[in-house]
């Protein structure tokens, strides 16, 4: 049973690139989530989605960022016109329907390994 | 405001020894669920265990227990027999209310070394 995967584990660009960011979430899971981590900080929430809609992204920045998690495929963070400040680890996590009961009432997140971004 | 209190300065423990990860949060919430985090040094992200505000028995998952003290808004981590592989940081976080707002509010993190 394959967890949360997330590719590429590491990808460099250069100031004004796009960048995208890729995570399939766990087997059965439907809900999504992205968060940023700076060096020597913990996660900070972006944004959550479930399939075709975004549910809350009070935590994306207004500009150059936007998420999707389309009906088929994974759900891509995308970055565009990165800049030095965009450098930093980048998780994904998943979780199952709250709403069904038993276990799922805890609606824990299973992370992804990250995706390490630096803007040179 | 912060939401997630880590203030502990990085740790050694001895190995086959325990350690306590202190964590503190903030929420006017009745419902929300307290979790624990391990990210070692290759960079990825382990759930260890979870509490619920409701939970009357303090949350065990092998040698993981949380010490979760309601009145005091503490749910600190504590590692038994602690294992080389143990080495890491340790993140607290929290997720307020029941259902909809889903997102987690992370601490800044706790780093363990054990030494042999």
């Amino acid at each position: 049973n394959a967890g949360v995967m997330q590719n590429p584990r590491h990808l460099v660009r250069r100031r004004g690139q796009e960048a995208r960011l890729r995570c399939s979430p766990m087997k059965g899971h439907s809900h999504v989530y992205w968060y940023r981590q700076l060096p020597e900080e913990g996660l900070k929430f972006m944004v959550y989605l479930q399939k075709e809609n975004i549910i809350d992204e009070s935590g994306m920045p207004k500009e150059r960022f936007s998420a999707e998690f389309p009906k088929e495929g994974p759900s891509i963070l995308r970055i565009q016109q990165v800049v030095r400040g965009d450098s930093a680890a980048y998780f994904c996590a998943s979780s199952p329907n709250p709403g069904t009961g038993g276990e799922s009432s805890k609606n824990i997140q299973y992370f992804g390994a990250g995706t390490r971004l630096s803007v040179l | 405001a912060q939401k997630i209190t880590q203030t502990q300065p990085g740790m050694f423990v001895q190995e086959k020894e325990a350690v306590t990860l202190d964590c503190t949060y903030d929420t006017s919430d009745q419902s929300y669920g307290l979790f624990w985090y391990k990210q070692p040094s290759s960079g990825e992200m382990i759930f260890l265990i979870y509490q619920g505000s409701y939970d009357e028995q303090n949350a065990t998952e092998g040698r993981y227990s949380l010490n979760f003290q309601k009145a005091r808004k503490s749910a600190n981590l504590v590692i038994s027999a602690s294992q080389l592989g143990d080495s890491a940081m340790y993140f607290c976080a929290m997720r307020e209310g029941l259902h909809g707002n889903n997102r987690l509010a992370f601490g800044k993190g706790n780093q363990v070394v054990v030494i042999p």
